[in-house]
């Protein structure tokens, strides 16, 4: 099944403790992408990747790292992360860039206290 | 810059219809559709690019129109099941060669019987 897959779903981490949240996709796709939701303002993109080593920041990328060093991986990490990082992220893929489907991950649901 | 989505919220009956605009400050390249029920992942309904016709399948439609930066996706007799939240997705002419998808703020559509 074609599947964009998300680990953790739930994390619940201190201030200061470095977590890395994987996203995996089986597509072959070459096009991944992180995004933070919350209430009110939609999606907002945090990094993307065009595809293995070639990544570029999206427009809330404060406080993130991404990696990109296979095509089927791009795991989102924060280094440092902080109360305001609480957020419900996603991970997405697509096949081409801007003019195809993206695929999403079912989620992860931080909480930073 | 996010794409701007009107209305916010709308509450309907069923068998009612509904319009939801998305307005750009860019000049697109294309327009993608996204919903997203409580609690799951954003699920693609369609995209229109730049210099395509409307597209539509079943009773939801949208259309693109370049010069005013705007879409509309339009649903039409509506169903329960059309309860969620609904995203427009642009990627601006610009960033058709990073294919950057940037995501409105999301209007909540609820359908009651």
């Amino acid at each position: 099944e074609a599947q964009v897959t998300q680990n953790p779903r739930y994390l619940i981490t201190v201030t200061g403790k470095k977590l890395t949240v994987t996203c995996s996709q089986n597509m072959n796709h070459e096009y991944m992408s992180w995004y933070r939701q919350d209430p009110g303002l939609g999606l907002r993109q945090i990094y993307y990747s065009m595809n293995v080593e070639v990544t570029d920041k999206g427009d809330v990328p404060e406080g993130y790292k991404v990696s990109r060093k296979e095509k089927r991986n791009f795991p989102l990490i924060l280094e440092s992360p902080s109360p305001n990082q609480t957020s419900l992220y996603f991970c997405a893929s697509s096949f081409d860039r801007g003019n195809t489907e993206a695929f999403f991950g079912q989620g992860t649901r931080l909480t930073v206290v | 810059q996010q794409p701007v989505q009107s209305p916010q919220a709308v509450i309907l009956r069923e068998g009612e219809d509904a319009v939801i605009n998305c307005s750009s400050s860019k000049a697109l390249y294309s327009v993608h559709w996204y919903r997203q029920k409580h609690g799951e992942a954003p699920v693609f309904l369609m995209i229109l690019l730049k210099g395509g016709e409307q597209k539509g399948h079943d009773k939801i439609s949208a259309s693109f129109n370049e010069k005013k930066q705007q879409s509309s996706l339009y649903l039409t007799a509506s169903q329960l099941s059309y309860s969620g939240t609904y995203f427009c997705g642009t990627v601006a002419i610009g960033s058709s060669n990073t294919g950057k998808l940037i995501f409105g703020q999301g209007t909540t559509l609820q359908v009651k019987p």
